[in-house]
């Protein structure tokens, strides 16, 4: 069985500062990691995801993480952020071999103010 | 469709009725999945189908939950003699074919309401 921890429920940042938001996850077996973005009243959307590789992912809107094995950690970050980016932001893993279906963490509150 | 579809946006039931809430995937996607999001939560897997086939069932809370795709497109979620605990979010997403590491496309949820 897989878990995630998010470790920050809510992480309130300037806008143009830079953030990283903290995911560490448990497995028993090999895991492919995931982000996804939460706008209001949108669906999820997919930040970015490590299958294999590099261990530095690259995704849409100027996000990347970096999945740290000996850590079992893979933190999101953003040199400078913009007030769009204020959303929920989830850290999911799924299995490599074996079911698709994805294990959440609880998400984490990005707020950005002016 | 351009995305995965859900309706109704918002429910409201009184404990003890029957509800059922429908997802329409993009079209062409072979998995599907139900998750259910409680309020300050991620969301928790349900239920997961390959075209009609659900095959995998782990999820569901209860036997009061029941999920089907009958021809391999549209699903639908029931939940019978629904209780407080019940309320949440309720989100589907579907992915082009069944490997891991797939990217889900999720809709936007039926925010489920039981009184």
């Amino acid at each position: 069985a897989q878990s995630v921890t998010q470790l920050d429920s809510q992480v309130p940042v300037f806008e143009e500062a830079p953030v990283e938001l903290r995911c560490n996850y448990s497995s028993s077996v090999s895991v492919y990691l995931f982000w996804y973005v939460q706008y209001p009243n949108q669906g999820l959307q997919l930040l970015l995801k490590y299958l294999s590789g590099s261990t530095l992912v690259k995704g849409i809107n100027g996000f990347e993480a970096e999945f740290n094995k000996s850590q079992t950690s893979f933190h999101l970050r953003k040199p400078s952020v913009h007030i769009s980016d204020t959303a929920e932001y989830f850290c999911a893993v799924s299995e490599r071999q074996g079911a698709q279906k994805l294990v959440f963490g609880q998400g984490t509150r990005l707020t950005i103010n002016p | 469709g351009a995305g995965v579809s859900q309706s109704p946006r918002y429910k409201v039931a009184k404990r003890g009725q029957d509800v059922a809430l429908r997802c329409d995937p993009i079209s062409g996607h072979v998995s599907l999945f139900w998750y259910q999001q409680a309020l300050g939560q991620g969301p928790e897997f349900l239920t997961y189908f390959q075209n009609e086939a659900q095959l995998d069932k782990s999820g569901l809370p209860s036997d009061r939950f029941f999920a089907e795709r009958p021809e391999g497109s549209v699903s639908t979620l029931k939940i019978q003699r629904t209780q407080q605990e019940d309320s949440a979010v309720y989100l589907c997403a579907s992915s082009l074919g069944v490997r891991t590491g797939e990217k889900l496309f999720f809709g936007s949820g039926t925010q489920l309401s039981v009184l």
